[in-house]
Protein backbone atom coordinates (compact mmCIF):
# COMPACT_ATOMS: atom_id res chain seq x y z
CA UNK A 1 0.00 0.00 0.00
CA UNK A 2 1.02 3.17 -0.04
CA UNK A 3 3.61 5.08 2.50
CA UNK A 4 3.89 8.70 2.53
CA UNK A 5 7.09 10.26 4.41
CA UNK A 6 7.31 13.69 5.90
CA UNK A 7 9.75 16.25 6.58
CA UNK A 8 11.23 17.77 9.05
CA UNK A 9 8.63 17.04 11.61
CA UNK A 10 9.19 20.29 13.34
CA UNK A 11 9.96 23.84 11.80
CA UNK A 12 11.04 27.42 12.71
CA UNK A 13 10.76 30.19 10.70
CA UNK A 14 11.29 33.97 11.35
CA UNK A 15 8.21 35.84 10.60
CA UNK A 16 7.91 36.97 6.61
CA UNK A 17 10.45 34.22 5.27
CA UNK A 18 9.78 30.94 3.62
CA UNK A 19 8.38 27.92 5.25
CA UNK A 20 9.10 24.73 2.64
CA UNK A 21 8.05 21.09 3.96
CA UNK A 22 8.71 18.10 1.87
CA UNK A 23 7.31 14.71 1.45
CA UNK A 24 7.56 11.56 -0.60
CA UNK A 25 5.23 8.90 -1.60
CA UNK A 26 6.00 4.99 -2.17
CA UNK A 27 2.68 4.01 -5.04
CA UNK A 28 3.06 5.42 -8.30
CA UNK A 29 -0.22 5.04 -9.04
CA UNK A 30 -1.09 8.28 -6.76
CA UNK A 31 -2.72 10.60 -8.74
CA UNK A 32 -4.23 13.36 -5.65
CA UNK A 33 -2.04 15.44 -3.33
CA UNK A 34 -3.59 17.15 -0.84
CA UNK A 35 -2.36 19.75 1.95
CA UNK A 36 -4.50 19.88 5.42
CA UNK A 37 -3.67 22.44 8.15
CA UNK A 38 -4.31 21.47 11.67
CA UNK A 39 -4.46 23.81 14.57
CA UNK A 40 -4.55 22.72 17.97
CA UNK A 41 -7.69 20.82 19.04
CA UNK A 42 -9.04 21.66 15.40
CA UNK A 43 -10.65 19.70 12.29
CA UNK A 44 -7.81 19.39 9.65
CA UNK A 45 -8.17 21.99 7.23
CA UNK A 46 -7.76 21.41 3.23
CA UNK A 47 -5.26 24.17 2.10
CA UNK A 48 -4.42 23.28 -1.30
CA UNK A 49 -4.28 20.03 -3.21
CA UNK A 50 -2.45 18.89 -6.87
CA UNK A 51 -3.45 16.23 -8.96
CA UNK A 52 -0.76 14.40 -10.87
CA UNK A 53 -1.55 16.11 -14.32
CA UNK A 54 -0.30 19.63 -13.60
CA UNK A 55 3.27 20.02 -11.51
CA UNK A 56 2.64 23.30 -9.74
CA UNK A 57 -0.51 25.05 -8.23
CA UNK A 58 -0.69 28.64 -6.62
CA UNK A 59 -3.08 30.24 -4.26
CA UNK A 60 -2.06 33.47 -2.94
CA UNK A 61 1.10 32.45 -0.71
CA UNK A 62 0.62 28.96 -0.89
CA UNK A 63 1.95 26.90 -3.82
CA UNK A 64 2.65 23.18 -3.76
CA UNK A 65 5.28 21.39 -6.70
CA UNK A 66 4.75 17.95 -7.59
CA UNK A 67 7.33 15.71 -9.24
CA UNK A 68 6.10 12.47 -10.51
CA UNK A 69 8.85 10.92 -11.21
CA UNK A 70 10.79 11.65 -8.61
CA UNK A 71 7.79 10.77 -6.00
CA UNK A 72 8.00 14.01 -4.42
CA UNK A 73 6.06 16.95 -3.31
CA UNK A 74 6.53 19.84 -1.77
CA UNK A 75 4.51 23.03 0.44
CA UNK A 76 5.57 26.37 0.12
CA UNK A 77 4.73 29.23 2.19
CA UNK A 78 5.55 32.44 1.43
CA UNK A 79 5.59 35.34 3.70
CA UNK A 80 4.95 33.82 6.91
CA UNK A 81 2.35 35.25 9.54
CA UNK A 82 2.09 34.05 12.76
CA UNK A 83 -1.21 32.64 12.00
CA UNK A 84 0.73 30.38 9.62
CA UNK A 85 2.23 28.62 13.31
CA UNK A 86 0.31 25.23 12.81
CA UNK A 87 0.73 21.18 12.07
CA UNK A 88 0.84 20.61 8.27
CA UNK A 89 0.11 17.36 6.76
CA UNK A 90 0.74 16.18 3.18
CA UNK A 91 -1.15 13.23 1.84
CA UNK A 92 -1.42 10.88 -0.93
CA UNK A 93 -3.99 8.82 -2.81
CA UNK A 94 -5.36 7.60 -5.51
CA UNK A 95 -8.31 9.33 -6.63
CA UNK A 96 -11.50 7.53 -5.60
CA UNK A 97 -9.57 5.60 -3.10
CA UNK A 98 -8.86 7.05 0.93
CA UNK A 99 -5.75 9.71 1.56
CA UNK A 100 -3.08 8.15 3.31
CA UNK A 101 -1.43 11.12 5.31
CA UNK A 102 2.04 11.87 6.47
CA UNK A 103 3.07 12.19 9.95
CA UNK A 104 2.60 16.44 9.60
CA UNK A 105 5.13 18.79 10.59
CA UNK A 106 4.98 21.75 13.52
CA UNK A 107 5.70 25.09 12.02
CA UNK A 108 6.62 27.72 14.68
CA UNK A 109 6.52 31.48 13.06
CA UNK A 110 9.00 33.06 15.20
CA UNK A 111 8.54 37.09 15.64
CA UNK B 1 -24.15 25.55 3.69
CA UNK B 2 -23.32 23.21 6.73
CA UNK B 3 -20.18 21.38 6.92
CA UNK B 4 -18.53 17.77 8.27
CA UNK B 5 -20.84 16.95 11.70
CA UNK B 6 -19.69 14.84 14.13
CA UNK B 7 -21.67 13.69 17.56
CA UNK B 8 -20.90 13.66 20.35
CA UNK B 9 -18.07 16.02 20.43
CA UNK B 10 -16.64 13.84 23.46
CA UNK B 11 -17.16 10.36 24.65
CA UNK B 12 -15.82 8.85 27.92
CA UNK B 13 -16.06 4.79 28.66
CA UNK B 14 -15.28 1.79 30.59
CA UNK B 15 -13.06 -0.75 29.06
CA UNK B 16 -15.51 -3.38 27.36
CA UNK B 17 -18.11 -1.17 26.50
CA UNK B 18 -20.02 -0.79 23.28
CA UNK B 19 -19.88 2.91 21.77
CA UNK B 20 -21.12 4.73 17.95
CA UNK B 21 -20.06 7.42 16.88
CA UNK B 22 -21.76 9.45 14.31
CA UNK B 23 -20.78 11.62 11.17
CA UNK B 24 -23.51 13.85 8.98
CA UNK B 25 -21.59 14.25 5.75
CA UNK B 26 -22.04 17.50 3.43
CA UNK B 27 -25.05 17.17 2.22
CA UNK B 28 -25.08 15.65 -1.36
CA UNK B 29 -21.55 14.43 -0.78
CA UNK B 30 -21.55 10.61 -1.69
CA UNK B 31 -17.98 9.31 -0.62
CA UNK B 32 -17.74 9.24 3.36
CA UNK B 33 -14.46 8.45 5.30
CA UNK B 34 -13.24 7.68 8.65
CA UNK B 35 -10.14 8.34 10.19
CA UNK B 36 -8.62 8.08 13.49
CA UNK B 37 -6.08 10.20 15.06
CA UNK B 38 -3.53 9.82 17.73
CA UNK B 39 -1.90 12.48 19.64
CA UNK B 40 0.56 13.68 17.78
CA UNK B 41 -0.03 11.54 14.73
CA UNK B 42 -1.45 12.24 10.92
CA UNK B 43 -5.04 10.62 10.60
CA UNK B 44 -5.14 6.91 10.18
CA UNK B 45 -7.68 5.51 7.57
CA UNK B 46 -10.47 3.77 8.80
CA UNK B 47 -12.69 2.99 5.93
CA UNK B 48 -14.36 4.27 2.98
CA UNK B 49 -17.90 4.54 1.51
CA UNK B 50 -19.27 5.71 -1.25
CA UNK B 51 -22.67 5.56 -1.34
CA UNK B 52 -24.31 3.12 0.87
CA UNK B 53 -21.58 0.57 0.31
CA UNK B 54 -18.13 0.07 1.65
CA UNK B 55 -15.75 0.33 -0.84
CA UNK B 56 -12.35 0.23 1.62
CA UNK B 57 -12.15 -1.48 4.56
CA UNK B 58 -8.61 -2.17 4.42
CA UNK B 59 -8.10 0.40 7.87
CA UNK B 60 -10.30 -0.97 10.55
CA UNK B 61 -8.28 -2.46 13.22
CA UNK B 62 -9.78 -5.53 13.92
CA UNK B 63 -13.44 -7.48 14.24
CA UNK B 64 -14.94 -5.00 17.34
CA UNK B 65 -14.44 -2.29 14.86
CA UNK B 66 -17.84 -1.97 12.28
CA UNK B 67 -19.13 1.03 10.08
CA UNK B 68 -22.13 1.92 8.69
CA UNK B 69 -23.94 4.21 5.92
CA UNK B 70 -27.40 2.41 5.61
CA UNK B 71 -29.08 5.68 3.44
CA UNK B 72 -26.04 7.11 2.13
CA UNK B 73 -25.38 9.79 3.86
CA UNK B 74 -25.37 9.62 7.59
CA UNK B 75 -22.32 7.15 8.84
CA UNK B 76 -22.04 5.42 12.39
CA UNK B 77 -18.75 3.98 13.84
CA UNK B 78 -19.45 1.33 16.00
CA UNK B 79 -16.63 0.09 18.71
CA UNK B 80 -17.26 -3.00 20.51
CA UNK B 81 -15.53 -4.06 23.52
CA UNK B 82 -13.78 -1.10 23.73
CA UNK B 83 -10.29 -1.57 24.87
CA UNK B 84 -7.71 1.76 26.27
CA UNK B 85 -6.08 1.71 23.24
CA UNK B 86 -8.56 2.69 21.18
CA UNK B 87 -8.52 6.39 22.56
CA UNK B 88 -7.89 8.68 19.89
CA UNK B 89 -10.15 11.73 18.01
CA UNK B 90 -12.06 10.28 15.39
CA UNK B 91 -12.04 11.96 12.24
CA UNK B 92 -14.85 11.53 9.58
CA UNK B 93 -14.86 13.38 6.23
CA UNK B 94 -16.96 13.58 3.23
CA UNK B 95 -16.65 14.53 -0.60
CA UNK B 96 -18.67 14.69 -3.78
CA UNK B 97 -17.15 11.91 -4.63
CA UNK B 98 -14.05 10.11 -4.90
CA UNK B 99 -12.41 12.57 -7.17
CA UNK B 100 -13.25 15.38 -5.23
CA UNK B 101 -11.66 17.46 -2.38
CA UNK B 102 -12.43 16.15 0.94
CA UNK B 103 -13.63 18.13 3.79
CA UNK B 104 -13.08 17.05 7.62
CA UNK B 105 -15.29 17.43 10.55
CA UNK B 106 -14.39 18.05 13.80
CA UNK B 107 -14.58 14.90 15.27
CA UNK B 108 -15.21 12.60 18.05
CA UNK B 109 -12.92 12.65 21.29
CA UNK B 110 -12.88 8.79 22.49
CA UNK B 111 -11.30 8.38 25.65
CA UNK B 112 -11.65 4.26 27.43
CA UNK B 113 -10.80 4.29 31.14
Amino acid sequence: GENVEQHPSTLSVQEGDSAVIKCTYSDSASNYFPWYKQELGKRPQLIIDIRSNVGEKKDQRIAVTLNKTAKHFSLHITETQPEDSAVYFCAASIVDDKIIFGKGTRLHILP
Amino acid sequence: GAGVSQTPSNKVTEKGKYVELRCDPISGHTALYWYRQSLGQGPEFLIYFQGTGAADDSGLPNDRFFAVRPEGSVSTLKIQRTERGDSAVYLCASSLGGRESRYFGPGTRLTVL
